[in-house]
């Protein structure tokens, strides 16, 4: 079964270092998403990317954050700057189509535990 | 904005009993119902999902309902197992989204004692 990709599985860093988080979604899906959970708490979304620009985004995702598709594989999330409150799980995850189709399932990949110190 | 409700945060169970998880969402337009389990530690992952256009969906031990009048779905499982005990997830996708963008509810743990 295709699977979306993510690496590092864990980071650590330090406050105020720049962080890259890579993802490689399901090689036919055209819609590619991040989330976050930190620890206990709700999955959040972050930013949602087609066509090589964003198409959605939330409040969380302020001016620190960006995303972008580097080349024809990999979805990548940055942090500029990261502070303490970044420390959380950052899920990618990827779909095929806007639509609401019944084949149109998010897939979400396992994960990139991030902890700033 | 979307804003979906989830109770409760835990639930314990036996063994063969049902479960019920409700939420609430805020937004009419919300179209699109799916829910999702993650265990320690992993992915969530999508069990059952419904849109605004049907009232009610079954797969096997797993049923959603859904009332658009009063803003509120249910994830219902029935004959539970040790094996369901995880966290569940429900969420809504808010107007004009697309379907991966999800505004999620707290969570709900579920234990499933033996």
């Amino acid at each position: 079964e295709p699977e979306v990709t993510q690496t590092p599985s864990h980071q650590v860093t330090q406050m105020g270092q720049e962080v890259i988080l890579r993802c490689v979604p399901i090689s036919n899906h055209l819609y590619f998403y991040w989330y976050r959970q930190i620890l206990g708490q709700k999955v959040e979304f972050l930013v949602s990317f087609y066509n090589n620009e964003i198409s959605e985004k939330s409040e969380i995702f302020d001016d620190q954050f960006s995303v972008e598709r580097p080349d024809g594989s990999n979805f990548t999330l940055k942090i500029r700057s990261t502070k303490l409150e970044d420390s959380a799980m950052y899920f990618c995850a990827s779909n095929w189509d806007k639509g609401f189709s019944g084949a149109n399932v998010l897939t979400f990949g396992a994960g990139s535990r991030l902890t700033v110190l | 904005g979307e804003n979906v409700e989830q109770h409760p945060s835990t639930l314990s169970v036996q063994e063969g009993d049902s479960a019920v998880i409700k939420c609430t969402y805020s937004d009419s337009a919300s179209n699109y119902f799916p829910w999702y389990k993650q265990e320690l530690g992993k992915r969530p992952q999508l069990i059952i999902d419904i849109r605004s256009n049907v009232g009610e969906k079954k797969d096997q031990r797993i049923a959603v309902t859904l009332n658009k009048t009063a803003k509120h779905f249910s994830l219902h499982i029935t004959e539970t197992q040790p094996e369901d005990s995880a966290v569940y997830f429900c969420a809504a996708s808010p107007r004009g989204g697309s379907q991966g963008n999800l505004i999620f509810g707290k969570g709900t743990k579920l234990s499933v004692k033996p």
